[in-house]
């Protein structure tokens, strides 16, 4: 079975641009999550879907978002870019029968830089 | 590789040796924890969890202890190898929306010498 795919791998882009980056999750799973990754903060939660909904959503401005696909299939978008978005941006996937508790597999991440 | 962090908590072991990773985490209400494994140029990778109502759980090589009184997690790895290796990641979950809101710790590097 394919791994989360996430395109596209390396991203630069420039201040007050917008970018959109695209996971494919691995097939049957309903749960995509997104996470940003920096040097200076680790490991941060963006937000969630399940079956096309937003379920959760983390600790960031409104120029992060997201959606889900019928085919769960999910894109963020990072509207009006600043140089502190440059980070890492990993995508993860799981079977998730609902409860929210099961393994996610992780893809290996879009690596955005802003100039 | 992917540079996950800099300035982390470093633990050196010989190969053979057993490891142990600590975390501690700020939210009594968190009910699921989770290790996770990051290689230098990949996505993380989960190891093993476990929920609030255990204080124990094992996997293959790794078992997770968990402290709730102090807030305390820790990954115990048996018979480290150099493919241990690795950054490694706690994160403790909230309950919310039907899923989980997670939190993760800023991880530690692994440094296993053959």
């Amino acid at each position: 079975k394919a791994g989360v795919t996430q395109t596209p791998r390396y991203l630069i882009k420039t201040r007050g641009q917008q970018v959109t980056l695209s996971c494919s999750p691995i097939s049957g799973h309903r749960s995509v999550s997104w996470y940003q990754q920096t040097p200076g903060q680790g490991l941060q939660f963006l937000f969630e879907y399940f079956s096309e909904t937003q379920r959760n959503k983390g600790n960031f401005p409104g120029r992060f978002s997201g959606r889900q696909f019928s085919n769960s299939r999910s894109e963020m978008n990072v509207s009006t870019l600043e140089l502190g978005d440059s980070a890492l941006y990993l995508c993860a996937s799981s079977s998730d029968p609902g409860t929210g508790m099961s393994e996610q597999y992780f893809g290996p991440g879009t690596r955005l830089t802003v100039t | 590789g992917e540079s996950v962090g800099l300035h982390l908590p470093t633990l050196s072991v010989q190969e053979g040796d057993n490891s142990i990773i600590n975390c501690a985490y700020s939210n009594s209400a968190s009910d699921y924890f989770i290790w996770y494994k990051q290689e230098s140029g990949k996505g993380p990778q989960f190891i093993i969890d476990i929920r609030s109502n255990m204080d124990k759980r094992q996997g293959q090589r790794v078992t997770v202890l968990l402290n709730k009184t102090v807030k305390h997690l820790s990954l115990q790895i048996a018979a480290t190898q150099p493919g241990d290796s690795a950054v490694y990641f706690c994160a403790e979950n909230i309950r919310s929306g039907g899923s989980y809101i997670p939190t993760f710790g800023r991880g530690t590097s692994l440094i296993v010498h053959p």
